[in-house]
């Protein structure tokens, strides 16, 4: 049974540029949520994808944006990217979203902006 | 003042040492909360949930105290395993989970 899987492990950008990371969720799963991990820092929630909508967002501005597919795979979109945009991207998939159910988050994507 | 904050560490303490953690979080009408760990360069894992009665899993006890907002973690008899960051999390209700910053643990020989 393949867990969270995220594509892919590292990216380098330059400013300005756009990026798109996917995230595959573990099977049965059907929720993802995003998150944004800078060095030093706990995961900050970006958003959260269920039934192919945004259902919860956090305090990230719209250059941030999502995407889910009827399979429960989901892209994040970050474009007019920051250097402060440097970061692990974690994914984090569970079912229904449900506060009493575990996450379980992939390995990340590691994003470097120059 | 920050949603979920942490004792900021690092906690450096001896194999067989007993280490707590705390953790305050600001929103009263929070409704779920857990004890991830950390290691590094790796994606968190859940460790344990942490329900009103307080539980345990094996050297592991959490205890919630809802009136003074307040979690705690204490490891007992610390392995050279038990080194990583602890994150103290916490599920504010529609959908939205806040982590602390981390604790950092290193059990030392």
């Amino acid at each position: 049974d393949a867990g969270v899987t995220q594509s892919p492990t590292h990216l380098i950008k330059t400013r300005g540029q756009q990026v798109t990371l996917r995230c595959s969720p573990k099977s049965g799963h059907d929720t993802v949520s995003w998150y944004q991990q800078a060095l030093g820092q706990g995961p900050q929630f970006i958003f959260q994808y269920y039934e192919e909508e945004e259902r919860q967002r956090g305090n990230f501005p719209d250059r941030f944006s999502g995407h889910q597919f009827p399979n429960y795979s989901s892209e994040l979109n970050v474009n007019a990217l920051l250097l402060g945009d440097s970061a692990l991207y974690l994914c984090a998939s569970s079912f229904r979203g449900e506060s009493y159910n575990e996450q379980f988050f992939g390995p990340g994507t590691r994003l470097t902006v120059l | 003042r920050k949603e979920v904050e942490q004792d900021p560490g690092p906690f450096n303490v001896p194999e067989g040492a007993t280490v707590a953690f705390n953790c305050t979080y600001s929103n009263s009408a929070s409704q779920s909360f857990f004890w991830y760990r950390q290691d590094c360069r790796k994606e968190p894992k859940l460790l344990m949930s942490v329900y009103s009665s307080g539980n345990e899993d094996g050297r592991f006890t959490a205890q919630l105290n809802r009136a003074s907002q307040y979690i705690s973690l204490l490891i007992r008899d610390s392995k050279l395993s038990d080194s990583a960051t602890y994150l103290c999390v916490v599920y504010t209700g529609g959908f939205k989970t806040i982590f602390g910053a981390g604790t950092r643990l290193f059990v030392k020989a």
